[in-house]
Parts: structure tokens; sequence; C-alpha cells
């Protein structure tokens, strides 16, 4: 079964900052791979995913991510953090080839903005 | 836009009763399916749908059920509510055919069982 692991579940920025938010996954086989953000009481949304093609993905709010398959990775990240970057930031997987429709889900990293 | 809409931001109930979490899709996605979210945890499936009437049971089924009796609808039914199962509740539905476009989530349920 496909795990997730996000390193850290809280980080904390400057404004103006590098964000840097770590997932690894496991798998022989490389997955569907997805980060979505959930501002407080809210539902998820999609911030970027991978499916195919160029490694480095662009993502909406200036986030990116880039698919390294020898480090079973996909670490998000922001050159420079703004206030309403604050939220919690989740990591997904799905199944490229099983046919299992679900994703699997990160603990989730909780990030925060300092002024 | 597709919208998946859960009928009930807060839900207070008690210990023992019935309860039903309510979502709606309406873009004719196939797949609907039901997590909880909880601090640290992450999300965690409960169940899923892949079509009308159809449910796979996700990796924490214990103590829910589900209904989908219509292609929009997908219903989460706790049978007896316990205190354990205080929780943040979110469905989210996507096509059938298309895994690498993810979901699209509901704003979710805050459940509290007291």
């Amino acid at each position: 079964a496909q795990s997730v692991t996000q390193l850290g579940s809280h980080v904390s920025v400057s404004e103006g900052a590098l964000v840097l938010l770590r997932c690894n996954y496991s798998s022989s086989v490389p997955p569907y791979l997805f980060w979505y953000v959930q501002y407080p009481n809210q539902g998820l949304q999609l911030l970027l995913k991978y499916t195919t093609g160029a490694t480095l993905v662009k993502g909406i709010n200036g986030f990116e991510a880039e698919f390294k398959k020898s480090e079973t990775s996909f670490h998000l990240t922001k050159p420079s953090a703004h206030m309403s970057d604050a939220a919690e930031y989740f990591c997904a997987v799905s199944d490229r080839y099983t046919g299992r429709r679900a994703l699997t889900f990160g603990s989730g990293t909780r990030l925060q903005v300092q002024p | 836009d597709v919208k998946v809409t859960q009928s009930s931001r807060y839900l207070v109930k008690r210990t023992g009763e019935k309860v039903f979490l309510e979502c709606v899709q309406d873009m004719d996605h196939e797949n609907m399916f039901w997590y909880r979210q909880d601090p640290g945890l992450g999300l965690r499936l409960i169940y899923f749908s892949y079509d009308v009437k159809m449910k796979e049971k996700g990796d924490i089924p214990e103590g829910y059920s589900v209904s989908r009796e219509k292609k929009e609808r997908f219903s989460l039914i706790l049978e007896s509510a316990s205190t354990n199962q205080t929780s943040m509740y979110l469905c989210a539905s996507s096509f059938s055919d298309r895994a690498g476009y993810g979901y699209t989530f509901g704003s979710g349920t805050r459940l509290t069982v007291v």
C-alpha cells in the first residue's frame, strides 16, 4: 500500500522567506502526486499536481514542486512567503496503475508565517 | 466550477444516536469519497463509491456505513455515534477515468459527539 510522509508537522517562516515543505512517498512505481492546501474552516484546495512530463510543476499562488524519482520526493516550495500562505498543506498520492481510485494523504504540515 | 456540498458545517450529536452526513456533487463525477481528518493524522479514507449502489471500504470503515442511491449523492452513516467519532468529515468527488486530476472537496462537517 502507498504511504506518504510529510516531515515536520509545523513549519514557521518569516514573511518573504523561502517556504520548503517536504513530502516523500513509498512506491516502486511513481504515483500521481498532489499538494493540497486547507485554509481555516475550509475544505482542501488543489495547489498543484504531477502526473507525467516535466518534473518541476508550477501551481497556484506562486507554489511549485519538483518530482525526484531517485529520492521518491515531491517537495513543495515558494520563493517568498506571504502572510496569506498560512494554512495546512497536505501531500497526497494515487496509484498510477493498480486502479485504486482513492488518494492517500500525508499527515499534513501547518505553515505559520511570521511578520 | 465543480461544487461538492456538505449539508452541515457543524453538528453536535449524542452518544448512541444514528447520524447521517450528506454530500452532493453537481459535476456528474463517478467517484465519491468520505474521509475523516484528525490533527496529526491527516486525512484517512473511510469509504468510497465508484458508481451508484457500489461502495468499497477504505482504511477505517469500522463504525461507519454509506449509501449511494443516486450518482450525485453520497451519505455517510454513523450507526451508533461514539465520542471517538468526533472529527472533521470531508467529502470529495472525482472522475472515474482521470486519476491524475485529483479530487474536488466539500467544505467539511465538524461533528462533535457528546
